[in-house]
């Protein structure tokens, strides 16, 4: 079955990096699109960035473009996102989710179980 | 950017309907897709593509699409349906996934 498990996340200062990890297993992901969104505590879901399959194309949200970066290793079968310059209002659950083996524009059927990212002095 | 507007709330009671709205400009010639978030609980894909279901969602939910208004209608609702519902799009003007603020369903 397919599976998505986020690693990474924990206590960081403002203005600090933190590299998440999202294992996944049960399907080739070579062939999947994959994108990260994140929930601040008690707030909406917001997408923060998309992979192609390939790696070869990346989009970002407005609020961590320049910030943030998206990768992948399909070989390690993982995903990943760097997160430099980091603020107060980055705190959240970052999830992983994969979207379509098509197009970067069709919806996430497959959601990891998140990890906690705290900026905080 | 594009914007989604849900209501932040909606009740019902068991066994009736609920609506669960999600407006945008001209939203009815995109593609809108809907994830029901449980508490403590990462979110599940209910509808994609206005009104298709995927495997394991029961028939009781559906969606329309049309003008600036999009609907997910869940029937005959459970108190297991009380969970929090998003809608999305993607706004290929910006290459940007949105989403909608958020229904909190609550089961009366």
């Amino acid at each position: 079955q397919v599976q998505l498990v986020e690693s990474g996340g924990g206590l960081v200062k403002p203005g600090g990096s933190l590299r998440l990890s999202c294992a996944a297993s049960g399907f080739t992901f070579s062939d999947y699109y994959m994108n990260w969104i994140r929930q601040a505590p008690g707030k909406g879901l917001e997408w923060v960035s998309y992979i192609s399959s390939s790696g070869s194309t990346m989009y970002y949200a407005d609020s961590v473009k320049g910030r943030f970066t998206i990768s992948r290793d399909n070989a390690k079968i993982s995903l990943y996102l760097q997160m430099n310059s980091l603020r107060a209002e980055d705190t959240a659950v970052y999830y992983c989710a994969r979207g379509s083996r098509y197009s970067g524009s069709l919806p996430f059927d497959y959601w990891g179980q998140g990890t906690l990212v705290t900026v905080s002095s | 950017s594009y914007v989604l507007t849900q209501p932040p709330s909606v009740s019902v009671a068991p066994g009736k309907t609920a609506r669960i709205t999600c407006g945008g400009n001209n939203i009815g010639s995109k593609t809108v897709h809907w994830y029901q978030q449980r508490p403590g609980q990462a979110p599940v894909l209910v509808i994609y593509y206005d009104s298709d279901r995927p495997s394991g969602i029961p028939e009781r939910f559906s969606g329309s699409n049309s003008g600036n208004t999009a609907t997910l209608t869940i029937s005959r609702v459970e108190a297991g349906d009380e969970a929090d519902y998003y809608c999305q799009v993607w706004d290929s003007s910006s290459d940007h996934w949105v989403f909608g603020g958020g229904t909190k369903l609550t089961v009366l």
